[in-house]
């Protein structure tokens, strides 16, 4: 079963809008983290963003936020004032306590392209 | 501030061939993991090393074998190379500060090209 599902191969953006890239999850675990990366088109993986499943507030780390749902399983990832420089693919994370290794299984990505 | 460090960026392999992948932190993380990115697929783990002395089969291990050769290094093995290998494969690690910290990100590599003929 999928547990971290990507359902928008790529999405456009105009510059300086926002953006919602979505990204739900399926997990019985209660404990659980949520991550998101950013692989531009160089290929490195940069972590952007966490949010805890315990976590009352939804996380933000400068135009990044975190919509997080966690009774529909959603963990969405809003950027706010897109630039040029935010096209790149996105990646949803989950690491679930129970499994051992605090191994990460990743969404399929979604591609945002940024249009000036 | 070197982080992870994969060799090599780029390879190319005939079936059949074998070759190793390396792989060095320099962060003093326990935990480490080897992943490979197919397009559509997102990042599949295949092997990883939750600390010192320990490997465990992740969600794609075959064709693959493993060795935590330290706490810096993590090398992944080819065997006997088949082009359903060909694929972008990362290494990763990550801090296990607290048993039970569970909010620390994986810090990945550049990444290795491999190409299978």
């Amino acid at each position: 079963a999928q547990k971290i599902t990507q359902t928008q191969p790529g999405m456009f953006v105009q510059e300086k809008e926002a953006v919602t890239l979505d990204c739900t999850y399926d997990t019985s675990d209660p404990s659980y983290g949520l991550f998101w990366y950013k692989q531009p088109s160089s290929g490195e993986m940069i972590f952007l963003i966490y949010q805890g499943s315990y976590d009352q507030q939804n996380a933000t780390e400068g135009r990044y936020s975190l919509n997080f749902q966690k009774a529909r399983k959603s963990a969405n990832l809003v950027i706010s004032a897109s630039q040029l420089g935010d096209s790149a693919m996105y990646f949803c994370a989950m690491r679930e306590i129970y499994n051992q290794g605090g191994k990460l299984i990743f969404g399929q990505g979604t591609e945002l392209s940024v249009k000036p | 501030n070197a982080g992870v460090t994969q060799t090599p960026k780029f390879q190319v392999l005939k079936t059949g061939q074998s070759m190793t992948l390396q792989c060095a932190q320099d962060m003093n993380h326990n935990s480490m993991y080897w992943y490979r990115q197919d397009p559509g697929m997102g990042l599949r783990l295949i092997y990883y090393s939750a600390s010192e002395g320990t490997t465990d089969k992740g969600e794609v291990p075959n064709g693959y074998n493993v060795s935590r050769l330290n706490k810096r290094e993590f090398s992944l093995r080819l065997e006997s190379a088949a082009p359903s290998q060909t694929s972008v494969y990362f290494c990763a690690s990550r801090s296990r500060d607290r048993e039970l910290a569970y909010n620390s990100p994986l810090h990945f590599g550049n990444g290795t090209r491999l190409t299978v003929t």
